[in-house]
């Protein structure tokens, strides 16, 4: 059981906007930066945020992030069929010291 | 272009032993701190293992503490995983992951090699 809990899936047509959100506690979020991993299906993740809202070279600003006290949120403005993938938050926790940790992961659907 | 790619992988029975490798390019692999990252059959990102870019200072989650072992040889620009007293669920793809500058996330991830523990 992940001490970051996102939602299993989350769903959108073409074009429209989603976000998918990654709740934790004040030793984990509220205490450390927060990224996000794009996984498509059959391959490595990849990074798509990190240091809460910033975006490698590469990634289109159609995705966007952002951290609010003890949860952070993914945004994806107009949703495109190659976006359908698994998408995970990673963060650390403070008072565990136990390294890296990552959400359960979400599953978009591009219906 | 940085790139990061597994080898190792393989059956292996319960109690066994593995060790996968990582072959770093296109990058200066010794000014990294690297990871191994796991990901179980279905499921999410564990990670299994960090050493910063000196080799001197290494991290493991309890799930793995004592039974695998992390190094790296920046003259060779690899970086290994041992893996002892293997599990069932220990079962998973395993990835060699690079941290980015700020130490903050995973920046390269290799294609990952996968490690199956059974009887």
């Amino acid at each position: 059981q992940s001490l970051l809990t996102q939602p299993p899936s989350v769903s959108a047509a073409p074009g429209q906007n989603v976000t998918i959100s990654c709740s934790g506690s004040s030793s984990n979020i509220g205490s450390n930066f927060v990224s996000w991993y794009q996984q498509l299906p059959g391959t490595a993740p990849k990074l798509l945020i990190y240091d809460n809202d910033k975006r490698p070279s590469g990634i289109p600003d159609r995705f966007s992030g952002s951290k609010s006290v003890t949860s952070a949120t993914l945004g994806i403005t107009g949703l495109q069929t190659g976006d359908e993938a698994a998408y995970f938050c990673g963060t650390w926790d403070t008072s565990l010291r136990s390294g890296p940790m990552f959400g359960g992961g979400t599953k978009l659907t591009v219906l | 272009e940085a790139q990061l790619v597994e080898s190792g992988g393989g059956v292996i029975r319960p109690g066994g032993s593995l060790r996968l490798s990582c072959a770093a390019s296109g990058f200066s692999f010794g000014d990294y701190g690297m990871n191994w990252v796991r990901q179980r059959p279905g499921k999410g990102l564990e990670w299994v293992s960090g050493i910063n870019w000196k080799g001197d200072k290494t991290g493991y989650p309890d799930s793995v503490k004592g039974r695998f072992s992390i190094s790296r040889d920046n003259g060779k620009n690899s970086l290994y995983l041992q893996m002892n007293s293997l599990r069932a669920e220990d079962t998973a793809v395993y990835y060699c992951v690079r941290d980015i500058v700020t130490g903050d996330a995973f920046d390269i991830w290799g294609q990952g090699t996968t490690v199956t523990v059974s009887s």
